[in-house]
């Protein structure tokens, strides 16, 4: 079945630095991916998604691409801020379906 | 315009009671889904409505969970009897119509099953 790998988190980043968290994906064709944001006390939010092979979705600053050959879709920042902290998803959605397929999550802390 | 309504926020029971949960989706959006999400786990889908049908409830445990839509607006989500595992963050989404349309998520209901 459908699967999404993350990165283990904590990553603890200080202020500014570059960030990477890594996502890989097992589906079935040609998934959308996407890339959700849960802070604090909150629901998740969409930062970012792509719909085909070498496609850039970008928001915020964050930005990835989606990479067929690798099945990867890695998150990045260049410069991370201390509002950058939460958890982040990665997730697929097959081709023709509704149904989203999510990652463990990734927390993300930034010290100023 | 108002997001995803979901209450309550937080409910702490003891296992083999019952609990409920209500979700209001965004105006207008006809496909609601109810997800769990256990601790240190992405969110997983437990059922799927389209307006007042249902469209996916394959990962329900349909012993102790039940889920309804009556009208194809707000819908509720009820546990009885509740299990330890059971404890979970409870997710509420919607969106316009299927597929590539995004998912609105709620802030969740926070269980916790003692």
């Amino acid at each position: 079945g459908d699967s999404v790998t993350q990165m283990e988190g904590p990553v603890t980043l200080s202020e500014e630095a570059f960030l990477t968290i890594n996502c890989t994906y097992t589906a079935t064709g040609y998934p959308s991916l996407f890339w959700y944001v849960q802070y604090p006390g909150e629901g998740l939010q969409l930062l970012l998604k792509a719909t085909k092979a070498d496609d850039k979705g970008s928001n915020k600053g964050f930005e990835a691409t989606y990479r067929k050959e690798t099945t990867s879709f890695h998150l990045e920042k260049g410069s991370v801020q201390v509002s950058d902290s939460a958890v982040y998803f990665c997730a697929l959605r097959r081709s023709g379906y509704s149904t989203l397929t999510f990652g463990k999550g990734t927390m993300l802390l930034v010290s100023p | 315009e108002a997001g995803v309504a979901q209450s309550p926020r937080y409910k702490i029971i003891e296992k083999r009671q019952s609990v409920a949960f209500w979700c209001n989706p965004i105006s207008g959006h006809a496909t609601l889904y109810w997800y769990q999400q256990i601790l240190g786990q992405g969110p997983k889908l437990l059922i799927q409505f389209q307006n007042n049908g249902v469209v996916d409830d394959s990962q329900l445990p349909k012993d102790r969970f039940s889920a309804e839509r009556l009208k194809g607006v707000d819908s509720t989500l009820k546990i009885q009897p509740a299990k330890l595992e059971d404890s979970a963050v409870y997710l509420c989404a919607s969106s316009l119509e299927t597929q590539q349309y995004e998912q609105y998520f709620g802030p969740g209901t926070r269980l916790t099953v003692t």
